[in-house]
């Protein structure tokens, strides 16, 4: 039980395209899907929380404008990256949390990685 | 403010042998969890362990065994007879309670050679 899946798993786009990236609950419905980022070697940096039918809480320094949440379903969320460059280019990691898979926990999709040329 | 730290960068280990993977964390919350990461080259964060902090039983699953110590603020991660497939990057992370986010150590690479 507690499956996340993310799609796509590997993106290349060209720079000023957008992106979206899909994280799904599989059998579980998602009270809180969170956005991550993280750089090669590195740790991962918290980029947002949102939880259903209600706006995402960036974290401080994240754009959001420039990552566009939408968590329009119990089991859903997107993150579109608008206007890509090259800096933007990561690992850009899901999770979700579910009232009925252990609250406070968080389940991770596999990950999606952007590479913008 | 909270933290996580994971002193070890990385460890590199022969297969068979045990190995101790450190967390230390702060909290001035009574009330919070810690979990157990383990994050292989294919990229995805796979769940250990959850951990709350009125738990303080250590808990063994298989090869792996977690001690956690509330006099010390520390929940370190013991793999028994290392395998080659324990190669990874561990991560620790904390939450407090009610909040749902978590603050992640800086992970430590694992590398279990044959």
């Amino acid at each position: 039980g507690a499956v996340v899946s993310q799609h796509p798993s590997r993106v290349i786009c060209k720079s000023g395209t957008s992106v979206k990236i899909e994280c799904r609950s599989l059998d579980f419905q998602a009270t809180t899907m969170f956005w991550y980022r993280q750089f090669p070697k590195k740790s991962l940096m918290l980029m947002a929380t949102s939880n259903e039918g209600s706006k995402a809480t960036y974290e401080q320094g994240v754009e959001k404008d420039k990552f566009l949440i939408n968590h329009a379903s119990l089991t859903l969320s997107t993150l579109t990256v608008t206007s890509a460059h090259p800096e933007d280019s990561s690992f850009y990691i899901c999770s979700a949390r579910g009232l009925a898979v252990r609250g406070d926990t968080q389940y991770f999709g596999p990950g999606t990685r952007l590479t913008v040329l | 403010a909270q933290k996580v730290t994971q002193a070890q960068t990385e460890i590199s280990v022969v297969e068979k042998e045990d190995v101790t993977l450190d967390c230390v964390y702060e909290t001035r919350d009574t009330t919070y969890y810690l979990f157990w990461y383990k994050q292989p080259p294919s990229g995805e964060l796979v769940f250990l362990i959850r951990r709350n902090s009125f738990d303080e039983q250590n808990e063994i699953s298989g090869r792996y065994s977690w001690n956690f110590q509330k006099s010390t603020s520390s929940f370190n991660f013991t793999i028994t007879a290392s395998q080659v497939v324990d190669s990874a990057v561990y991560f620790c992370a904390l939450s407090a309670s009610g909040t749902y986010k978590y603050i992640f150590g800086t992970g430590t690479r694992l590398k279990v050679l044959a």
